[in-house]
């Protein structure tokens, strides 16, 4: 069936460093990828997308790759800051799904001063 | 400003007794969505809405019920027959079509003992 799934439930980082967060999903028919940041005790917040026709785009500090061969979605932070401690979820949406999003289980990324 | 709001932050109730969460969008938004996540744990799909008048069962859906009766307003109810309802409960809404994002409220915790 349909699955998203993360490599690494838990991810400490050194400040400044650069953050890479890990995404599987098996449905060959998604054609849209989307990481949401959580912090504590909030709602998710959009952090940035992609359509399958792509397999990069940056925003601010963070960019999404899509490697559609083996099914795999990262999200990399430049410059891990305090302020990116949160959990970071992918999902992906298919016209197989009614428009919903399919949710990972999420990463929580620490940061080490 | 635009956005979803969720009322109350924190809700306590005895084992039993039914209770409604708010949530309410002025984003124009014709889809609303009902999760709940445990701690550690992702999103879980209760309801969704695509239009008024019209709501589908997601994952989770028994012991939850929900109406959309007006195009802002998604209430959702937990049942006393919810076997366990204590969780954080999450609110979405999203155009329909288009890119799929989801906007998140800031979320509900309940807690019945």
């Amino acid at each position: 069936g349909e699955s998203v799934g993360l490599h690494l439930p838990t991810l400490s980082v050194q400040e400044g460093d650069n953050s890479i967060i890990n995404c599987a999903y098996s449905n060959s028919a998604s054609d849209y990828f989307i990481w949401y940041k959580q912090e504590s005790g909030k709602g998710p917040q959009f952090i940035i997308d992609i359509r399958s026709n792509m397999d990069k785009r940056q925003g601010q500090r963070v960019t999404v790759l899509l490697n559609k061969t083996v099914k795999h979605l990262s999200l990399q932070i430049a410059a891990t800051q305090p302020g990116d401690s949160a959990v970071y979820f992918c999902a992906e949406n298919s016209m197989d799904s009614n428009y919903q999003l399919i949710w990972g289980a999420g990463t929580k990324l620490i940061i080490k001063p | 400003d635009g956005g979803i709001t969720q009322s109350p932050k924190y809700l306590f109730r005895k084992e039993g007794q039914n209770v409604t969460l708010s949530c309410e969008q002025n984003l124009n938004h014709d889809a609303m969505y009902w999760y709940r996540q445990d701690p550690g744990q992702g999103l879980r799909l209760i309801y969704y809405s695509q239009i008024v008048n019209d709501f589908q069962k997601g994952d989770i859906a028994e012991g939850y019920s929900v109406s959309r009766e007006k195009k802002e307003s998604f209430p959702l109810t937990v049942t006393s027959a919810q076997k366990n309802p204590t969780a954080f409960y999450l609110c979405a809404s999203s155009i329909v079509g288009g890119s799929y994002e989801q906007y998140f409220g800031p979320g509900t915790r309940l807690t019945v003992t």
